[in-house]
């Protein structure tokens, strides 16, 4: 089955600079990859989603980049703001239906 | 449009207990997955149901089960609770549960055995 690795888990940024979180997935057969944010308290929220069709998509500050051959897909935050602060999760897709393989999360901490 | 709505938010159970979780989706999602999530083990998949049929199921033992109701809302049950099942049950929704289709969280349940 899938496996979905995701580095680093902790990740901590000034104000106003980039983040990028990385996730390596294995089953060549997953063709749909989300990135989730989870804020303290609450359930994930899709962030930013790409297909395999797709090689990068972006969406205002957020932006996803997906390598196919290397099995690996990565997102992209610039001009980081506090309210970024939050666990990223990223997860890959089967193809017959919902039971996405998450990884493990990476805790993000923008420092003002 | 409301979003995922699960209900109990908070709960406390007594090992050896059973217990009952609901969700109800966005309106007009057919697809019901449930996911536990713990601190060592992240968020896991339980199961997934679409049209009141269970269409995929993780790697959890039977005292985990799920149903869907015609309305396509569902309710996750967990008997002879452990300790180990002291977790956030999160519950999610999409249109058709076909590949791609985005699923949407609720804010979850947490659930702690004591």
């Amino acid at each position: 089955g899938e496996n979905v690795e995701q580095h680093p888990s902790t990740l901590s940024v000034q104000e106003g600079d980039s983040a990028v979180i990385k996730c390596t997935y294995s089953d060549s057969a997953s063709n749909y990859f989300p990135w989730y944010k989870q804020e303290l308290g609450k359930g994930p929220q899709l962030i930013i989603d790409i297909r395999s069709n797709v090689g990068e998509k972006k969406d205002q500050r957020i932006a996803v980049t997906l390598n196919k051959t290397a099995k690996h897909f990565s997102l992209h935050i610039t001009e980081t703001q506090p309210e970024d602060s939050a666990v990223y999760f990223c997860a890959g897709g089967d193809v017959d239906g919902q039971n996405f393989v998450f990884g493990p999360g990476t805790r993000l901490s923008v420092l003002p | 449009k409301a979003g995922v709505t699960q209900t109990p938010r908070y709960l406390i159970k007594t090992r050896g207990q059973q217990v009952t979780l609901s969700c109800s989706p966005i309106s007009g999602h057919r697809s019901v997955s449930w996911y536990q999530q713990t601190p060592g083990q992240g968020l896991q998949f339980l199961f997934e149901y679409f049209s009141e049929t269970q269409r995929n199921k993780g790697n959890f033992p039977g005292r985990f089960s799920g149903r869907q109701f015609s309305n396509s809302r569902s309710e996750m049950n967990v008997s002879t609770l452990e300790l180990g099942d002291s977790a956030l049950y999160l519950c999610a929704s999409s249109l058709s549960g076909t590949s791609g289709n985005t699923i949407y969280f609720g804010e979850g349940s947490w659930l702690t055995v004591v």
